[in-house]
């Protein structure tokens, strides 16, 4: 079945800097890729998402890039601040089992340092 | 326009009892996803309803089911309680079915098993 790997598991940055969290997920056929951000007592909240038409997208300090060939996407977040602390979720939509769910990765954790 | 709404938000049960967990979804919205959420295995697909009508399934056992009622709230109910059934359970509502449309979760209902 299709599986969705997530990469790191945590990550501690400096407020200012910028953080990258990467996805790999198994399915040529996926055509979409949401990001959710999970905040502690909270449900998933989603950030930003892609669709396998396009390559990038951005949304202020927030971008994710797909690349297809190899089957992996990334999330960006540029000029870290300490509420950008939070568990970040991939996802990802196959298309080749007949089903229709989004399969999610395993999670990165997040921290940022003011 | 308000968000996913979930009750209750904490539940305690014992083993052998059963449970059922309720969501309302955005307003307009007709698809209604269910996740359990385990620091082990991360986000897992329980069902999802469209139209009051099971559209897709995880690997759960029967013990697990749900339902919609017209007005797209929707259910779900646990049986014989394990204990590991503890677990943050979500809902996500989405405008259209099939995965491809933007899910947005509710709080989540946490319930424990003892």
């Amino acid at each position: 079945g299709e599986n969705v790997e997530q990469h790191p598991s945590t990550l501690s940055v400096q407020e200012g800097d910028s953080a990258v969290i990467k996805c790999t997920y198994s399915d040529s056929a996926s055509n979409y890729f949401p990001w959710y951000k999970q905040e502690l007592g909270k449900g998933p909240q989603l950030i930003i998402d892609i669709r396998s038409n396009v390559g990038e997208k951005k949304d202020q300090r927030i971008a994710v890039t797909l690349n297809k060939t190899a089957k992996h996407f990334s999330l960006h977040i540029t000029e870290t601040q300490p509420e950008d602390s939070a568990v970040y979720f991939c996802a990802a939509l196959p298309r080749s089992y007949n089903t229709d769910k989004l399969i999610f990765g395993t999670g990165t954790r997040l921290q940022v340092f003011p | 326009k308000a968000g996913v709404t979930q009750t209750p938000r904490y539940l305690i049960k014992t083993r052998g009892q059963q449970v059922t967990l309720s969501c309302s979804p955005i307003s307009g919205h007709r698809s209604v996803s269910w996740y359990q959420q385990t620091p082990g295995q991360g986000l897992q697909f329980l069902f999802e309803y469209f139209s009051e009508t099971q559209r897709n399934k995880g690997n759960f056992p029967g013990r697990f089911s749900g339902r919609q009622f017209s007005n797209s709230r929707s259910e779900m109910n646990v049986s014989t309680l394990e204990l590991g059934d503890s677990a943050l359970y979500l809902c996500a509502s989405s405008f259209t079915t099939g995965g491809s449309g933007e899910q947005y979760f509710g709080p989540g209902t946490r319930l424990t098993v003892t």
